[in-house]
């Protein structure tokens, strides 16, 4: 079946230090890859998405590249700051209508000063 | 611009006491509409998905129940809460269609005593 399996947390970096965090999925078809980012307290938010192998999605700073042959969706920062400071959960689509995405556990990121 | 709204924030109820919190979206029509649970430090568990008016599915077993009385509206509820119920609850839609992006609300604390 489908499923998204992320690296284990926390990861605790400190301020400009580079980050990485692993995502691969396994999954019938071509789905659409997500990461969400979740701030302390709140909802989930949308922080990039792709919808086609070798697409790149990206925002504040953040990185990921869909890369078919490795089944990976590498989520990556140059230079984290404290306020970078979450839960990040990768995902995605089944692809059948009215269906949830599919999450992983998510990776929770501590930043120091 | 769509948007999403969870209320209450925060409830605490005691054991056994009946549940209800409701979920609306703005700005969209006929979404596909979901409800999970976030236990502490831990990940999301679907619970629910709507794909129209009255149409439910149920992922788990367990004592929650949930309505779709108007296109935009989704309600979690129970009878009778049980501690294990304690949680963050978080409502999300998506457009129809396979490949969509999925929104997320703010979230429902609730803590059962």
């Amino acid at each position: 079946g489908n499923s998204v399996t992320q690296m284990e947390g926390p990861v605790t970096l400190s301020e400009e230090a580079f980050l990485t965090i692993n995502c691969t999925y396994t999954a019938t078809g071509y789905p659409s890859l997500f990461w969400y980012v979740q701030y302390p307290g709140e909802g989930l938010q949308l922080l990039l998405k792709a919808t086609k192998a070798d697409d790149k999605g990206s925002n504040k700073g953040f990185e990921a590249t869909y890369r078919k042959e490795t089944t990976s969706f590498h989520l990556e920062k140059g230079s984290v700051q404290v306020s970078d400071s979450a839960v990040y959960f990768c995902a995605l689509t089944k692809g059948q209508a009215g269906t949830a995405l599919i999450f992983g556990k998510g990776t929770t990121l501590s930043v120091s000063s | 611009s769509q948007t999403i709204h969870q209320w209450p924030a925060t409830l605490v109820q005691p054991v056994g006491s009946p549940l209800s919190l409701e979920c609306t979206v703005e700005g969209t029509s006929n979404p596909n509409l979901y409800w999970y649970r976030q236990a502490a430090g831990r990940g999301l568990q679907l619970l629910f998905y709507s794909v129209g008016i009255g149409q439910i599915s149920s992922e788990v077993p367990q004592n929650l129940s949930a309505s779709r009385p108007q296109d935009r509206q989704f309600i979690l509820s129970s009878k009778k809460l049980l501690l294990s119920d304690s949680g963050f609850y978080l409502c999300a839609w998506r457009p129809p269609g396979g490949r969509e992006t999925q929104y997320f609300g703010p979230g429902t604390r609730l803590l059962v005593l």
